[in-house]
């Protein structure tokens, strides 16, 4: 079966740190860009991340630059989201999602398959 | 950074209506437009990309046209299944997402 999923959400205090998991499956990983879009309550979509198919480039949205780290383990078909100094404004729920592959090509976007995502409470 | 605006924020229409979504980008993006489809509770799922390409699965009263700046989504008659927050997303960048569009049944 073709999908992603998320781990490692919950509560966690301002300035603290927290690692998100998204578990692969059911294509191969190590083909596709993968990207980490995030979700505050009752607003809209905002990018976050993203890490090339073999992990050598990655890049983040301005709101995180210096606090958050992308990675990936193509060996176990996992994508990483290690987000430090925490704030109350990146309480959201984190989304993984896959960069298109066409038949002869891959791509940075679309995102093209996404996971049921993983809710990131920032609270004292 | 380029910057993309979605118009109308809100829409609201009848059954069967044609519906037309609007997203504007601050600088060419050729046809580099996505569009995705967020139902109430749900995960967001592509609807277009490419600017005009369907993405598989997705019901053909979906369209996509524009290229450079300026792009629309149409629903050719709207389904009470339409009912979503529809987001545009410059596809061959570091993401930026425009602000969303609510679309309602009358």
């Amino acid at each position: 079966q073709v999908q992603l999923v998320e781990s490692g959400g919950g509560v966690v205090q301002p300035g603290r740190s927290v690692t998100l998991s998204c578990a692969a499956s059911g294509f191969t990983f190590s083909s596709h860009a993968m990207h980490w879009v995030r979700q505050a309550p009752g607003k809209g979509l905002e990018w976050v991340a993203a890490v090339s198919f073999d992990g050598t480039n990655s890049y983040y949205a301005d709101s995180v630059k210096g606090r958050f780290t992308i990675s990936r383990d193509s060996s176990k078909n996992t994508l990483f989201l290690r987000m430090n100094t925490l704030r109350t404004d990146d309480t959201a729920v984190y989304y993984c999602a896959r960069g298109y592959c066409s038949t002869t090509s891959c791509y940075w976007g679309p995102l093209d398959l996404w996971g049921q995502g993983t809710l990131v409470t920032v609270s004292s | 950074d380029i910057q993309m605006t979605q118009s109308p924020s809100t829409l609201s229409a009848s059954v069967g209506d044609r519906v037309t979504i609007t997203c504007r980008a601050s600088q060419s993006i050729s046809r580099w437009l996505a569009w995705y489809q967020q139902k109430p509770g749900k995960v967001p799922n592509l609807l277009i990309y490419d600017a005009s390409n369907l993405q598989s699965g997705v019901p053909s009263r979906f369209s996509g046209s524009g290229s450079g700046t300026e792009f629309t989504l149409t629903i050719s008659s709207l389904q009470p299944d339409d009912v979503a927050t529809y987001y545009c997303q410059h596809s061959n960048n570091f993401g930026t997402f425009g602000q969303g569009t609510k679309v309602e049944i009358k």
